[in-house]
């Protein structure tokens, strides 16, 4: 089956730099890749995805860019803020069943 | 965006009592689920998907007779933990899909469970 492994555990950044957090996957059918962050005891909000038919997709400070032949998507965030604290999940998933399949999370820190 | 609301937040019951779990997609209407759990620390945990009208598929070591979940409407499922135990305590989250071919799910806030 489909196994999602994501890097680092835990980063830590100087606010205003940027940050990078990897995943790779092994199914190579798996199409969709979304990103969430999760802040202490709340649920995860998307805050971005990337289909397999785009290799790189931008929001703001947020990126992702996805290699299919590598079978590995990476999240970029510019200009890190205090409130982009948070830990961040990537998945996977493909065909009809929706199911996501989740990397073990990394713990942003921003340090002021 | 979509929103998906989950109640209560937070509970805490006895052991061996019982407790529902609601979870509502709010402006949409979600023909798909899930339902998660996560412990401190870990990432989230598939305990099984929930399609409006039809049973519940489970996650293998998910026992459906203790878990009982209801997808009775297209904005409602719901999530009975059955005669709870200290180790079901956890955290639960639903999510749903917007809905037919779209991927994206969108999640609901959480329910943290504490079972003394």
């Amino acid at each position: 089956g489909e196994n999602v492994e994501q890097h680092p555990s835990t980063l830590s950044v100087q606010e205003g730099d940027s940050a990078v957090i990897k995943c790779t996957y092994s199914d190579s059918a798996s199409n969709y890749f979304p990103w969430y962050k999760q802040e202490l005891g709340k649920g995860p909000q998307l805050i971005i995805d990337i289909r397999s038919n785009v290799g790189e997709k931008k929001d703001q400070r947020i990126a992702v860019t996805l290699n299919k032949t590598a079978k590995h998507f990476s999240l970029h965030i510019t200009e890190t803020q205090p409130e982009d604290s948070a830990v961040y999940f990537c998945a996977a998933s493909k065909g009809s069943n929706y199911q996501l399949i989740w990397g073990a999370g990394t713990k942003l820190i921003i340090k002021p | 965006g979509a929103v998906v609301s989950q109640h209560p937040s937070w509970v805490i019951c006895k052991s061996g009592t019982s407790v529902k779990i609601e979870c509502r997609s709010l402006d949409f209407q979600a023909t798909t689920m899930f339902w998660y759990r996560q412990f401190p620390k870990q990432s989230l945990m598939l305990m099984a998907t929930s399609n409006e009208g039809s049973k519940a598929t489970y996650e293998q070591g998910v026992e459906k007779d203790k878990f009982l979940i209801n997808h009775a409407s297209l904005t409602l499922s719901t999530l009975t933990v059955t005669s709870a135990h200290p180790e079901d305590s956890s955290f639960y989250i639903c999510s749903a899909r917007v809905g037919a071919g779209e991927e994206t799910q969108y999640f609901g806030p959480g329910t943290r469970l504490l079972v003394l």
